[in-house]
């Protein structure tokens, strides 16, 4: 089946400065790639997504890179706030909806 | 909308107690799952669902059983409880890729 890795696990940034999670995906049959924000005391909600046919997409601060010949792909957040701080966790669907996830990174921004 | 609703929020269980985790959503959604969640572990899959009736294995299963006897409802059923299933349990539907995840369950086994 499908393996997810994500990076890093834990991240610290300064309010203001911008965040990097990085994922890499095994199948090349993946075509779809959503972020989820999870944060304390609550389930993960969907924050944006991405499909195999787009190399990038915007929503506001956050923004996702995929490059398929290379099986990874990016969350990107500018311009961070505390509200911002949360786990993130990366996903890759190979067929219907089956969920492959990453393992989580803990984002921390310091006021 | 609720969307997914799990109940209960907390639990203590006694080792070889057993215990069912109710799941309920109201999206008309085919796909459920079950998750356990581990600290620096990640979200793994314990069951899923692809509709009423039909249930099928995910990556942890063992100690597990699950029902889907309608499209609203998927409960998780704990028998023998050991303390290796402490974890946050959560509930999950999805349409068109799209999934929605109950508050969890924060189960401890002593």
């Amino acid at each position: 089946g499908e393996n997810v890795e994500q990076h890093p696990s834990t991240l610290s940034v300064q309010e203001g400065d911008s965040a990097v999670i990085k994922c890499t995906y095994s199948d090349s049959a993946s075509n779809y790639f959503p972020w989820y924000k999870q944060e304390l005391g609550k389930g993960p909600q969907l924050i944006i997504d991405i499909r195999s046919n787009v190399g990038e997409k915007k929503d506001q601060r956050i923004a996702v890179t995929l490059n398929k010949t290379a099986k990874h792909f990016s969350l990107h957040i500018t311009e961070t706030q505390p509200e911002d701080s949360a786990v993130y966790f990366c996903a890759a669907i190979v067929t219907g909806n089956q969920f492959y996830f990453g393992t989580g990174t803990s984002l921390t921004v310091i006021p | 909308n609720a969307g997914v609703t799990q109940t209960p929020k907390f639990r203590i269980l006694k080792i070889g107690q057993s215990m069912t985790l109710q799941c309920t959503q109201d999206m008309n959604h085919n796909y459920m799952y079950w998750y356990r969640q581990d600290p620096g572990m990640g979200l793994k899959l314990i069951y899923y669902s692809v509709g009423a009736g039909i249930t099928d294995k995910g990556e942890v299963p063992n100690g597990y059983n699950v029902s889907r006897s309608t499209t609203e409802d998927f409960p998780l059923r704990l028998e023998l409880a050991a303390p290796s299933q402490t974890s946050v349990y959560f509930c999950a539907s999805s349409q068109d890729r799209v999934a929605f995840f109950g508050q969890g369950t924060r189960l401890t086994v002593v």
